[in-house]
């Protein structure tokens, strides 16, 4: 069983489009995170809901739209995509109100903007 | 500002030999310190991870240790092997709202 699964995995699209990825976690957690990826690996937070409330929100912009309907669930809406947005986008989750601070990542979304 | 700073940006080592992985960060607000690792075309999957009140840590081949004073903390990985080929990242935490801050990433190739 996936415990943080991210679809699509693949994702190609030409600048001005308008994409959502979604995912979903198993493990019961109460926050789920959007992370960025760019091309030299680097790993930046965009993101995090605890129980359907946004906590984090980095300076992202206002394209990216996160959106969580339940606390299983946590999908990220890009409009008019732009060619900087090309990255991979990994989706984590953890559970904050027993104060765990693990965060298990899901696999990744490669999203490549033509 | 790059708040965590790691190093190498890449390493080759025998296998069998001792990989090391070295991390500097500047804001003391951090409360927790773990290592991923991911594999090409994988997510990031928790290694270890150790809070700033104890100075060493180990869990099986690896082991982070950890200088509070001087800001530091780095990965020994024992008896390196083919498959611990990956890219390791550090991370340092914030506790207001589980805040991850990645170093740069460090590319390990252990040779047979």
């Amino acid at each position: 069983d996936t415990a943080v699964s991210q679809t699509p995995k693949y994702l190609v699209t030409q600048m001005g489009n308008d994409k959502s990825i979604k995912c979903e976690q198993n493990l019961g957690h109460d926050t789920m995170y959007w992370y960025k990826q760019d091309s030299k690996k680097f790993l930046k937070i965009m993101f995090s809901y605890n129980n359907k409330e946004l906590i984090i929100n980095e300076t992202v912009p206002n394209r990216f739209s996160p959106k969580s309907p339940d606390k299983a669930h946590l999908n990220l809406h890009i409009n008019s995509l732009e060619l900087g947005d090309s990255a991979v986008y990994f989706c984590a989750s953890s559970q904050e109100t027993s104060g765990r601070p693990e965060q298990y990542f899901g696999p990744g979304t490669r999203l490549t903007v033509t | 500002q790059q708040q965590v700073k790691q190093s190498p940006q890449s390493l080759i080592v025998q296998k069998g030999g001792i990989s090391i992985i070295n991390c500097a960060y500047e804001n003391t607000a951090f409360d927790y310190f773990p290592w991923y690792q991911q594999f090409p075309g994988k997510g990031p999957a928790l290694l270890i991870a150790i809070r700033p009140d104890v100075s060493e840590k180990k869990e099986g081949r690896f082991t982070i240790s950890f200088n509070k004073s001087a800001k530091q903390f780095s990965l020994h990985i024992m008896d390196s092997q083919p498959g611990d080929s990956a890219t390791y990242f550090c991370a340092a935490r914030k506790a207001a709202g589980n805040k991850l801050t990645f170093g740069g990433g460090t590319r390990v190739l252990v040779k047979p």
